[in-house]
Order: structure tokens, then sequence, then C-alpha cells
């Protein structure tokens, strides 16, 4: 069955622009997580969507936010870009499961460059 | 506040030696705990979760509550293990993973 993609696979942009990632998750997958890797912070949770509700949050600013559509694509938007948002942009998806057993599977990512 | 720290960020050790990856946590409550792998070229993926107990390519990994732990184990390094290596934790049925800074392993010939 084919993976988790994100779109586009790199992106350039100024700051102060906005800037929309696309996540399609594997089919099936009502679940989609985001996280934001950089050398610095590492991997850090963004937020999750489930059934198209925002399930849970990352400690991050309400420049960045997130939707998840019926067919359970989601997207991420960052608006009034800044040199640090500079980032490899990870979205999971998994089934949403609750029970302890469930497995987030990872996209290759979204570099994004601000400059 | 949950908090993984992985303390070396670099780990070399000769093949057919025996490997360990450092992982302690900080989390007020039960939390689930996981290895994530990432080769070279590849998309991060689950090697394995302290609530199935299993071996994964030879790899176990025992949850200490007490010292708050999960280290990574095999016996016997394989020049195909050399990847980045990620701790993570959870809030049970969570989706929201807090990972550490990560270890790259390097086995050598």
């Amino acid at each position: 069955k084919a993976g988790v993609t994100q779109t586009p696979r790199y992106l350039i942009k100024t700051r102060g622009q906005q800037v929309t990632l696309s996540c399609s998750p594997i089919s099936g997958h009502r679940s989609v997580s985001w996280y934001q890797q950089t050398p610095g912070q590492g991997l850090q949770f963004l937020f999750e969507y489930f059934s198209e509700t925002q399930r849970n949050k990352g400690n991050f600013p309400g420049r960045f936010s997130g939707r998840q559509f019926s067919n359970s694509r989601s997207e991420m938007n960052v608006s009034t870009l800044e040199l640090g948002d500079s980032a490899l942009y990870l979205c999971a998806s998994s089934l949403g499961l609750a029970d302890g057993t469930d497995t987030q599977y990872f996209g290759p990512g979204t570099r994004l460059t601000v400059l | 506040a949950q908090r993984v720290t992985q303390p070396e960020k670099l780990l070399s050790v000769f093949k057919g030696a025996p490997v360990e990856l450092k992982c302690n946590y900080s989390y007020s409550g039960s939390p689930e705990l996981f290895w994530y792998v990432q080769y070279s070229r590849q998309r991060l993926q689950l090697l394995l979760r302290h609530i199935s107990r299993e071996s994964i390519k030879g790899f176990t990994a025992d949850l200490n509550k007490g010292e708050t732990s999960f280290h990574l184990k095999k016996p016997f390094a394989q020049e195909e293990d050399s990847a980045m290596y990620y701790c993570a934790l959870s809030h049970k049925g969570a989706q929201k993973l807090v990972f550490g800074q990560g270890t790259r392993l390097t086995i050598n010939p």
C-alpha cells in the first residue's frame, strides 16, 4: 500500500510570506500529525488532526495552523514566515487508535527554507 | 514537563560488539516509550515500543520506571544497524510524540 506522501518536497520562501504544505496519509488512516525538525530543537510536535478535528496541539505560535479534509488529507499553513521557520516538516499518519497499539507512519518531509 | 534525553549524539562501535543506546525520560504518569530509526535516505520508522516487549532486528529495550530509562540494546552489532535512532514518548493512546535529540550510530567493519 502507498506510503505517506508530502508535497512539495522542497520550498523556498521569503520572510513575511505564507506557505501551505500538504500531506496525504496512508489509505484508511484517519489521524495525521505534523512535526517540525530543526538541527537545534530536533523533532517537535506541531498538531494532530483526527476526523477533521484538531485533537492535540504542541507549543507553537498561532502562525502555525492546520486542517484536515474529509478524505483525511491534511494541510498545514505557516503565516508571516520567519527565518527560524526554516526546517524539515514531517507528517505522520496512523489509524488514530487510543489503545496504545497504533503506529505512526512518517512521510519523507517538506524542506522549507525561509530567506 | 515531558522530556526525553539521549545523552550520546554519536556512538561508534565495531561489528559484532554489543550496542547500547541510552534514553532517559521525565514524565508525570505512565508514558508509552518508543524507539524510532532512520536509515540513510529512508523515512523515520518505528523500531519498537515498550508495550510490545518484542525483539526487532535483534534489538530490545526494557522500560525501567525506577530509573526512568528505556535503553536500546543489541548483543551483536551489524553494519546495517548504522542509522539515526530516536527515543520518543507519548501519553497512552495519544498521537503526540516527544522525541529525544537522537543518536547517530555507526557500526565499523
